[in-house]
């Protein structure tokens, strides 16, 4: 399978525990995607990667969440001192942005958190 | 005002109807428009890519993209029960692929 792999699937924590995503893109995309889902409603962006730099936060992102892309191949997105507020399922997407500007966004299957 | 609007549905249908699902928008800059597929905690499939306006077809799939009146919709021929799940648009501004705007989902039943 060469899809968007994410680790683990799910995840229950106990509040003011921190917790770490992992996603593995498509092969050769550069550009990665965090988003994050609760039920009954759309996708919200968090942050995005361009190879390994980060390059849009949004303000949904507070402090307590870090992203990082080291090498331009996985990321990791680590929550800090969970808040039962955080329990969303965390997408991570990725896409290779190509010359004549199509950019098609390919999602993996997300990692539930459940902060209890 | 949501820049993306989609109505939640839920839609129940017989299997083998015609399916329409419809969003609407607010910002007329948006260049790029997408349908994405999504059972029960999965994630988003990609099913349908459109740039600018007009019209894509992808088997039993159509999507149509209609700028003028800020509109688009996509139908779903002879429809299966697999089909079942929530449909979302999403859309995005040109050059701009990092932030998609999503519409909220319709949630669609296809019944034996």
């Amino acid at each position: 399978d060469t899809g968007v792999s994410q680790d683990p699937r799910h995840k229950i924590t106990k509040r003011g525990q921190n917790v770490t995503f992992r996603c593995d893109p498509i092969s050769e995309h550069n550009r990665l995607y965090w988003y994050r889902q609760t039920l009954g409603q759309g996708p919200e962006f968090l942050t995005y990667f361009q190879n390994e730099a980060q390059l849009e936060k949004s303000r949904l992102l507070s402090d307590r969440f870090s992203a990082e892309r080291p090498k331009g191949s996985f990321s990791t997105l680590e929550i800090q001192r969970t808040e039962q507020g955080d329990s969303a399922m965390y997408l991570c997407a990725s896409s290779l942005v190509e010359t004549d500007r199509r950019n098609t966004i390919y999602f993996g299957e997300g990692s539930w958190l459940t902060v209890v | 005002q949501k820049e993306v609007e989609q109505d939640p549905g839920p839609l129940s249908v017989p299997e083998g109807a015609i399916v329409s699902l419809n969003c609407t928008y607010s910002n007329s800059a948006f260049q790029y428009f997408m349908w994405y597929r999504q059972y029960s905690r999965k994630g988003p499939e990609l099913l349908m890519y459109t740039y600018s306006s007009g019209n894509k077809e992808d088997g039993r799939f159509t999507a149509q993209v209609d700028k003028s009146s800020k509109y688009i919709s996509l139908f779903i021929r002879d429809s299966q029960p697999s089909d079942s799940a929530t449909y979302l648009c999403a859309m995005s501004l040109a050059g701009n692929n990092r932030k998609l705007i999503w519409g909220l989902g319709t949630s669609l039943a296809v019944n034996p």
